[in-house]
């Protein structure tokens, strides 16, 4: 079968630093990404990880391990609009993409 | 101008009833896709299709059914609606193969969705 696994919850202070794990299940692997979702908007795409190690966009971070099958969005300096949930997803060897159930994030003041 | 477009962003219906929702793309991607997201959130690929191939979520009903007019265009009718079918419908789009930027990944772009609402 093909999952992901992420927590469904987490919470920080502005400021802090936060990281969201997933670890995946699936047939076939391209890649780890990451997407944000405010509530009632659309996901966008944050990064994407084909290769292990870290990848560095601004405040956001990404790592993968393949052997592992984990990776993790690393969130720096958290401000308010960081307040949202964040979907790690992995494009299979079907050509489809399935998504992790998603991740919570409150920032607070 | 918006990259990826749904019509409408909202739609109520009577159980029973077919309806259609239409997307749009103006990025000069060959792919596009439909997800359903329930009220828990979960995000679940539903469709996607490019010029030479549809490939469908085995766990879809047949009473969806994708349409593209054209490579910009890709609409979902759903036939005989259901209560379980209210939730909001994302469509979106990537290019295809290695042609992206990121190699086999493809960034996917999406629509704004449309909260479908059966009662």
């Amino acid at each position: 079968g093909q999952s992901l696994e992420q927590p469904s919850e987490v919470t920080a202070v502005e400021g802090a630093i936060v990281q969201i794990n997933c670890t995946y299940q699936t047939s076939g692997f391209y890649g780890l990404s990451w997407y944000q979702q405010h509530d009632g908007g659309a996901p966008t795409f944050l990064s994407y990880n084909a290769l292990d190690g870290l990848e560095e966009t601004g405040r956001f971070s990404s790592f993968l391990s393949r052997s592992d099958s984990y990776g993790y969005l690393l969130l720096q300096e958290l401000q308010m609009k960081d307040s949202a949930s964040y979907f790690c997803a992995v494009k299979n060897y079907g050509q489809n993409f399935v998504f992790g159930p998603g991740t919570r994030l409150s920032v607070l003041p | 101008d918006t990259a990826v477009s749904q019509t409408p962003k909202y739609l109520v219906t009577q159980m029973g009833n077919d309806k259609s929702i239409k997307c749009e793309q103006n990025l000069g991607h060959d792919t596009m896709y439909w997800y359903k997201q329930d009220s828990k959130k979960f995000l679940k690929i539903m469709f996607s299709y490019n010029n030479k191939e549809l490939i469908i979520n085995e766990t879809v009903p047949n009473r969806f059914s994708p349409k593209s007019p054209d490579k910009a265009h890709l609409n979902l009718h759903i036939n005989s609606l259901e209560l379980g079918d209210s939730a909001v419908y994302f469509c979106a789009s990537s290019e295809s193969g290695t042609s992206g930027s990121l190699g086999f990944y493809n960034e996917q772009f999406f629509g704004p969705g449309t909260r479908l609402t059966v009662l």
